[in-house]
């Protein structure tokens, strides 16, 4: 597609249910990253992928969360045991690499997540 | 590391101008980003500024940095009701690969 694609746009969830957010990249980006937004805040990095591999975890809260991208493309966000404080708008973005010029990161339109 | 740091809240009426501000802390960031985001909606790049350049101008927006004092700036000329939204500010330092934001800035246009 033409963009960043994120699937569901929406998810009402109950507490300690697992939770599956999906992002599907720009065609040919290699690097994919997730982030997280609470409301009034500004976007919280979680994790980045260069290729197949996470980079960079290290802004995963906790082993509740993890990420996959097995084939270099579409993405993953897994969320275990799900609680209150995890509602928050999942963002996916994507780049076409670290040496792009610029690294010009687009964004997809968020995952809304509320665990009730 | 990063820490981004942005003012809440601007009201401006349509056809003036709007000025944005942002500080960052990491002295080594190599590119700015402003990106805005509608009620509901994603982030949408809207420019960013290579850490050697003083100032990007891109139709009727112009980003001014002074590196020294770690200030961004995003001025928006003849300012549109359909620039209502928030506004948020990040850097990206060598090395690394993450965007660190700001709080945002909500920019209203009062017609």
């Amino acid at each position: 597609g033409a963009g960043v694609s994120q699937t569901p746009s929406n998810k009402v969830t109950e507490k300690g249910k697992y939770v599956e957010l999906r992002c599907d990249p720009i065609s040919g980006h290699t690097a994919l990253y997730w982030y997280r937004q609470s409301l009034g805040q500004g976007p919280e990095f979680l994790i980045y992928f260069q290729g197949t591999g996470a980079a960079d975890d290290s802004g995963l809260p906790n082993d509740r969360f993890f990420a996959v991208r097995p084939e270099g493309s579409v993405s993953t966000l897994k969320i275990q045991r799900t609680e209150r404080g995890d509602s928050a708008v999942y963002l996916c973005a994507s780049s076409s690499g670290p040496r792009s010029s610029g690294n010009t990161i687009y964004f997809g339109e968020g995952s809304w997540l509320t665990v009730v | 590391g990063e820490d981004v740091e942005q003012s809440l809240f601007l009201s401006v009426r349509e056809g003036d101008s709007s000025v944005i501000n942002c500080t960052y802390t990491d002295s080594s960031s190599t590119y700015l980003y402003w990106y805005k985001q509608e009620p509901g909606a994603g982030l949408q790049l809207l420019t960013y500024i290579f850490s050697n350049m003083d100032m990007k101008q891109d139709q009727r927006l112009t980003v001014l940095l002074n590196k020294k004092d770690k200030h961004l700036s995003l001025r928006i000329a003849d300012t549109q009701t359909g620039d209502s939204a928030i506004y948020f500010c990040a850097e990206k330092a060598p090395g690394n690969n993450r965007l660190a934001f700001g709080k945002g800035n909500q920019v209203v246009v009062i017609p």
